[in-house]
């Protein structure tokens, strides 16, 4: 069965600073890889997502993931973080299950953003 | 395109109870799936309906059950209410496409007193 880990359950970075948020899978197979945000009290956004080709992808809000598959990463990445980034961010990985494909994410991981 | 609706967006109700919640997916979105989602516990899947069947089932008691309409609207039910059952519960609607994108509703939050 397919897995997911977040190792940080909470990040805090400064306004402006880099921000990198660790993923790793366990997968058999080449997974579907997901970065999803979520606001306080909302649903989740996609925020980016790998299926295959170029293993660095780009996202909405600024935001980029690499796909490593030697290491079953795919970490998220922003070179400068704003206020309004502060959320929960959960990595997915979507892998098939009779007949669909059903994500299983990660714990999540809570980004707070310092002024 | 409207995106996932869910109805209501919050609800208390007393142990015991039983409690039915509802998700309309995108329009052409055949595959809904729910979603339990608690602070201690994350992002935990319940089911996944199909065209009207349940194609895949999550790691929860049978007090929790679903069903899926031919419009492809999902409701799902919680029977016998407890304490723990307190949470977000979300629905997806899966991109048809095969692409396992899933596009959330805004949740629903579920009060147990």
């Amino acid at each position: 069965a397919q897995s997911v880990t977040q190792p940080d359950i909470h990040i805090t970075v400064s306004e402006g600073a880099s921000l990198e948020l660790r993923c790793n899978y366990s997968y058999g197979a080449t997974p579907y890889l997901f970065w999803y945000v979520q606001s306080p009290g909302q649903g989740l956004q996609l925020l980016l997502k790998y299926f295959s080709g170029d293993t660095l992808v780009q996202g909405i809000k600024g935001f980029e993931a690499e796909f490593k598959r030697s290491q079953s990463s795919f970490n998220l990445r922003k070179p400068s973080v704003h206020w309004s980034d502060a959320a929960e961010y959960f990595c997915a990985v979507g892998a098939a299950s009779g007949g669909s494909y059903i994500p299983t994410f990660g714990r999540g991981t809570s980004l707070i953003v310092h002024p | 395109k409207a995106g996932v609706t869910q109805t209501p967006r919050y609800l208390i109700k007393t142990r015991g109870q039983q409690v039915t919640l509802s998700c309309s997916p995108i329009s052409g979105h055949r595959s809904v799936s729910w979603y339990q989602q608690t602070p201690g516990q994350g992002l935990q899947f319940l089911f996944e309906y199909f065209s009207e069947t349940q194609r895949n089932k999550g790691n929860f008691p049978g007090r929790f059950s679903g069903r899926q309409f031919s419009n492809s609207r999902s409701e799902m039910n919680v029977s016998t209410l407890e304490l723990g059952d307190s949470a977000l519960y979300l629905c997806a609607s899966i991109d048809p496409r095969g692409s396992a994108e899933a596009f959330f509703g805004q949740g629903t939050r579920l009060t147990v007193v």
